[in-house]
């Protein structure tokens, strides 16, 4: 079965300490990986996903086939950070979503 | 910018009520999904299209039933709605490379928070 783990419920950090936000999965295939974030009243849009390579908002994430994982990393995080994230592994038409993170960033 | 739109952004029903919410997408994207976010569930697929008729079950489709008669719409509807379908409901679409079995970014709408009394 297709499963995503995002083992932290909540994670809360200083503006400017670094942050991880894990996410685990268990998939069939070589799955293309993926991060959402909702910010407070806005809608669920994407932040990055694994084939891009690239650093969205000064995150970056690594897939790491061996330990199937596709952790969220910035190092150092900011207010406006605060939001709920969610792990995305995809399948041939569909993504399988965690259960999500919030992050709050305190100043 | 794509946009998708839901045509409420909060219900009201009560119990055995049918419900529909409605779903528009302007980008022309062949694949349409319904989800339904719950806090400490995260959001769970419910049903998808990747054409115009063509639906396939989610992870939780019980208790629903979709239409898509139009490329632009994608309907939900609760045949009979209960208290646990007491939830926001949210709507995606994008595209697909036919094929490729590679996704594209799903663009979401701004969901429907539906309460069944």
């Amino acid at each position: 079965a297709q499963r995503v783990t995002q083992p932290e419920k909540l994670l809360s950090v200083f503006k400017g300490a670094p942050v991880e936000l894990k996410c685990n999965y268990s998939y069939s295939g070589s799955p293309e990986l993926f991060w959402y974030v909702q910010y407070s009243r806005q809608r669920l849009q994407l932040l990055l996903r694994h084939i891009s390579r690239e650093s969205i908002k000064g995150f970056t994430a690594d897939l790491n086939k061996g330990e199937t994982s596709f952790h969220l990393k910035k190092p150092f995080a900011q207010e406006e950070d605060s939001a709920m994230y969610y792990c995305a592994p995809s399948g041939y038409s569909t993504l399988t979503f965690g259960k999500g993170t919030m992050l709050l960033v305190s100043p | 910018d794509v946009k998708v739109t839901q045509s409420s952004r909060y219900l009201v029903k009560r119990t055995g009520e049918k419900v529909f919410l409605e779903c528009v997408q302007d980008m022309d994207h062949e694949n349409m999904f319904w989800y339904r976010q719950d806090p400490g569930l995260g959001l769970r697929l419910i049903y998808f299209s990747y054409d115009v008729k063509m639906k396939e079950k989610g992870d939780i489709p019980e208790g629903y039933s979709v239409s898509r008669e139009k490329k632009e719409r994608f309907s939900l509807i609760l045949e009979s709605a209960s208290t646990n379908q007491t939830s926001m409901y949210l709507c995606a679409s994008s595209s697909s490379l036919r094929g490729s079995g590679r996704n594209y970014e799903q663009y979401f709408g701004p969901g429907t928070r539906l309460t069944v009394t």
